[in-house]
Order: structure tokens, then C-alpha cells, then sequence
């Protein structure tokens, strides 16, 4: 069966500190891969999606960048982070695009 | 961007009775799905519909879909106290990268 790991669930960092969040996915061969941010009490806005290696597509111009260095991997990086950077980031994949997405547990990032 | 706007904002309940939610979006869409956050976790995916669909059920939920309206509608029978949490619509564009586009969702609180 499929699984997608999420790490790490909790994070404080620092502003103009650096950020990776790692997601990977178990169980599928090719999938598509988001990432999401989720402001408290609100909606996901969605970040980045891939399609495959080293294809990413931005949806939200900001000092966030994405990457996909392995087929089931997907990045979430930040070369210095902002205090409007806080909020819980979610990583999700499907096997087919418009398909239902099956999401990680996410994490809690808090930039002080 | 966000394409769905959803209401209520917030539903409270008793146990037993039933929960309705209604999400509007603004443009054409392949599918629009539901999915279900508890607290502090990942989402999970409840019901698709497509947009050549106009009444789909699962279970105790059953959903809608007009198209002519831009709207759907999630509809929760016999509610129990663990279907508290929060309900997303969310749309999906198979012609970009299968991205899904959130409502601000509902949150439900169903008391014993």
C-alpha cells in the first residue's frame, strides 16, 4: 500500500534562518506532488506541484522553492525565512492529475 | 487563489441530526471533491463528484453538484460526535498538474 511521510512535524525557526521540509512517498511509481500552506483556521493555498523529476510548477510568488530530486521526494526549501512563513505546510500526491489526493500529517512550522 | 467560498463557516449540532455544507466556486471545473481535516492533521479524502454528476453517495454523506449554479453541497446524516472536524470543497483542473483549489471550509462540532 501506498504511504507519504512528512518530517519534521514540529518546527521553530528563527526569521532569516533556512528551511528544508522533506516529504517522500512509498508505494507508487511517477506520482504528482504538492505541497500546501494552511493558515490557522483557513483554507490550503496551494505552493507547488509536480509532475515529475525536476518539473515544478509555482503557484505563489514568494521566497519559497521547490524541488524534486528523486521521483517519490519532494522539497520544500527556504533560503531565509520570513515571519509570514508561519503555518502548517502539507505535502499530498495522486497517481492521476484531478484525482483524489492523499495527504502527509503536515508540519507546524512557527518562525519566531 | 482561492476558488470556493463555503458555508457556513461553522456548524454546531447534536448528535443525530443532520449537517449540511455548501461550497461555491467561480470557474469551470473537471471535479470537486471533499475532504475532511481534524485537528492538526493531514486531510483526508471523503467523496468526488464530476462535473457531469449531479448527486453522488457514500455512506452517510451524500453530495451535489450544479454546475449551472457553481455550487455543491455535503450533506452528513445521522451525525456522531467523531465527525467533528473541519470539511473542505475543493476543485480540480486536470489540465494543471491535477491541482486541487480549497474553499475556506466548515467546521463542524457535533455534541453528544
Amino acid at each position: 500500500s501506498q504511504t507519504i511521510h512528512q518530517w519534521p512535524a514540529t518546527l521553530v525557526q528563527p526569521v532569516g534562518s533556512p528551511l528544508s521540509l522533506e516529504c517522500t512517498v512509498e508505494g507508487t511509481s511517477n506520482p504528482n506532488l504538492y505541497w500546501y500552506r494552511q493558515a490557522a483556521g483557513r483554507g490550503l493555498q496551494l505552493l507547488f506541484y509536480s509532475v515529475g523529476i525536476g518539473q515544478i510548477s509555482s503557484e505563489v510568488p514568494q521566497n519559497l522553492s521547490a524541488s524534486r530530486p528523486q521521483d517519490r521526494q519532494f522539497i520544500l526549501s527556504s533560503k531565509k525565512l520570513l515571519l509570514s512563513d508561519s503555518g502548517f505546510y502539507l505535502c499530498a500526491w495522486t497517481e492521476l492529475p484531478g484525482q483524489p489526493q492523499h495527504f502527509g500529517d503536515g508540519t507546524r512550522l512557527s518562525i519566531l | 487563489s482561492q476558488q470556493g467560498e463555503e458555508d457556513p463557516q461553522a456548524l454546531s449540532i447534536q448528535e443525530g441530526e443532520n449537517a449540511t455544507m455548501n461550497c461555491s466556486y467561480k470557474t469551470s471545473i473537471n471535479n470537486l471533491q471533499w475532504y475532511r481535516q481534524n485537528s492538526g492533521r493531514g486531510l483526508v479524502h471523503l467523496i468526488l463528484i464530476r462535473s457531469n454528476e449531479r448527486e453522488k453517495h457514500s455512506g452517510r454523506l451524500r453530495v451535489t453538484l450544479d454546475t449551472s449554479k457553481k455550487s455543491s453541497s455535503l450533506l452528513i446524516t445521522a451525525s456522531r460526535a467523531a465527525d467533528t472536524a473541519s470539511y473542505f470543497c475543493a476543485t480540480a483542473f486536470y489540465n494543471q498538474g491535477g491541482k486541487l483549489i480549497f474553499g475556506q471550509g466548515t467546521e463542524l462540532s457535533v455534541k453528544p
